[in-house]
């Protein structure tokens, strides 16, 4: 009964640095979603992918990358990180219905 | 304007209270509208789907209303552990997207 497994729960960067967000779902989902959530924003879509082999931008793309490597992984990449990247980032699957959420990584660049 | 707007609140309201939420979405072709729970640091957990015909779920109410793009929650007889912020969810069919509102921010009093 894992569900939506990211990893890591925590990160520190130095600006500049990159790193990797991995999320894997285990329910058999077509579609998978990468947001960031700030205070007084809300969660914002970075990226989703409606299925395997597809991806698109969303509300706040910029300075991210992502690859849909199978039905069950979906990751996230930050080639140079940037202190406005500091936030909690959440990945997400869903079915036609609702979503799940993974537990979530907390990313301060410094 | 935003997808999906909330009044952030907080709400403060003694145990035993009943409080209702209210949402709007900007978008007529939303398909799919959802209330999500989100407890301090943790990921959002879904707390109820909403249909066109009201549903409800023990002491959860939920209504939409397509002609006014409203959504609202309804709790009754309210718990210290209905304590949480409380996120409005719209989804389209295009893209398959999720649109969060802010949040409510809820706490109940002994």
């Amino acid at each position: 009964n894992a569900g939506v497994t990211q990893t890591p729960k925590f990160q520190v960067l130095k600006t500049g640095q990159s790193m990797t967000l991995q999320c894997a779902q285990d329910m058999n989902h077509n579609s998978m979603y990468w947001y960031r959530q700030d205070p007084g924003m809300g969660l914002r879509l970075i990226y989703y992918s409606a299925s395997e082999g597809t991806t698109d931008k969303g509300e706040v793309p910029n300075g991210y990358n992502v690859s849909r490597l199978n039905k069950r992984e979906f990751s996230l990449r930050l080639e140079s990180a940037a202190p406005s990247q500091t936030s909690v980032y959440f990945c997400a699957s869903s079915d036609w219905d609702s979503g799940t959420f993974g537990s979530g990584t907390r990313l301060t660049v410094v | 304007r935003k997808e999906v707007e909330q009044d952030p609140g907080p709400f403060n309201v003694p145990e035993g209270a009943t409080v209702a939420f209210n949402c709007t979405y900007s978008n007529s072709a939303s398909q799919s509208f959802f209330w999500y729970r989100q407890d301090c640091r943790k990921e959002p957990k879904l707390l109820m789907s909403v249909y066109s015909s009201g549903n409800e779920d023990g002491r959860f109410t939920a209504q939409l209303n397509r002609a006014s793009q409203y959504i609202s929650l309804l709790i009754r007889d309210s718990k210290l552990s209905d304590s949480a912020t409380y996120l409005c969810v719209v989804k389209t069919n295009t893209g398959n997207q999720f649109y969060f509102g802010t949040g409510t921010s809820l706490t109940v009093i002994p």
